[in-house]
């Protein structure tokens, strides 16, 4: 168990639809970052928070968005679903500032988009 | 770009074989290097690491040495286990970049039979 928690564990949901997928970092963890795995792309990179502020964006798309909360909890939005969102989303949170240590990573939010 | 390759799986092998997957990377930094391990319906959990170049990572019986000269970094075990069965990445994290997102390999399945 890595520390890092993620709700809910499957979501199934339409096409045109919107949802939010949730994470809880490690305790003392003030960054958190977002990656989608799928069949296709492999393993990318979304986008990353530190202590409440955007760090970096990867191939995040514009109907996805994403905050970080004075908690530190982050959540991803999804909207305007597609059925090329289906994928495994994860996250993955890390002691300090981007770049100075490992990552640990949730057990994931499988999407299904029908 | 930064970017990392693994060799194609699956790796089909007998318990007790020696195991290799190699790994190689492109990166203008000073990246970190990672292996993490990702089991049947779970999360990816951290293998080993290693920041610096010869660095020597290990973690449960693997191994995988930081290699610049030939920018690799091979993960090995030298006595697999039917419990290793499991999808392997590779990844590189640049810590010169202000907010560092994980670069993964495309991921290689290992399946140790019996």
């Amino acid at each position: 168990d890595s520390g890092v928690t993620q709700t809910p564990k499957h979501l199934i949901t339409a096409t045109g639809q919107r949802v939010t997928l949730r994470c809880s970092p490690r305790s003392g963890d003030l960054s958190v970052y977002w990656y989608q795995q799928s069949l296709d792309q492999g393993l990318q990179f979304l986008i990353q928070y530190y202590n409440g502020e955007e760090r970096a964006k990867g191939n995040i798309l514009e109907r996805f968005s994403a905050q970080q909360f004075p908690d530190l909890h982050s959540e991803l939005n999804l909207s305007s679903l597609e059925l090329g969102d289906s994928a495994l989303y994860f996250c993955a949170s890390s002691l300090g500032p981007p770049g100075t240590d490992t990552q640990y990573f949730g057990p994931g939010t499988r999407l299904t988009v029908l | 770009g930064d970017s990392v390759t693994q060799m194609e799986g699956p790796v089909t092998l007998s318990e007790e074989a020696c195991l290799t997957i190699n790994c190689t990377y492109t990166a203008t930094g000073y990246p970190s290097l990672f292996w993490y391990v990702q089991y049947p319906g779970e999360g990816l959990q951290l293998l080993l690491k290693a920041t610096k170049a010869d660095d020597k990572g290990s973690n449960k019986g693997f191994e995988a040495t930081y290699r610049k000269e030939t920018t690799s970094f091979h993960l090995e075990k030298g006595s697999v286990q039917v419990s290793d069965s499991a999808v392997y990445f590779c990844a590189l994290s640049d810590r010169g970049q202000a907010g560092t997102a994980l670069i993964f390999g495309k991921g290689t399945t290992l399946s140790v039979s019996s």
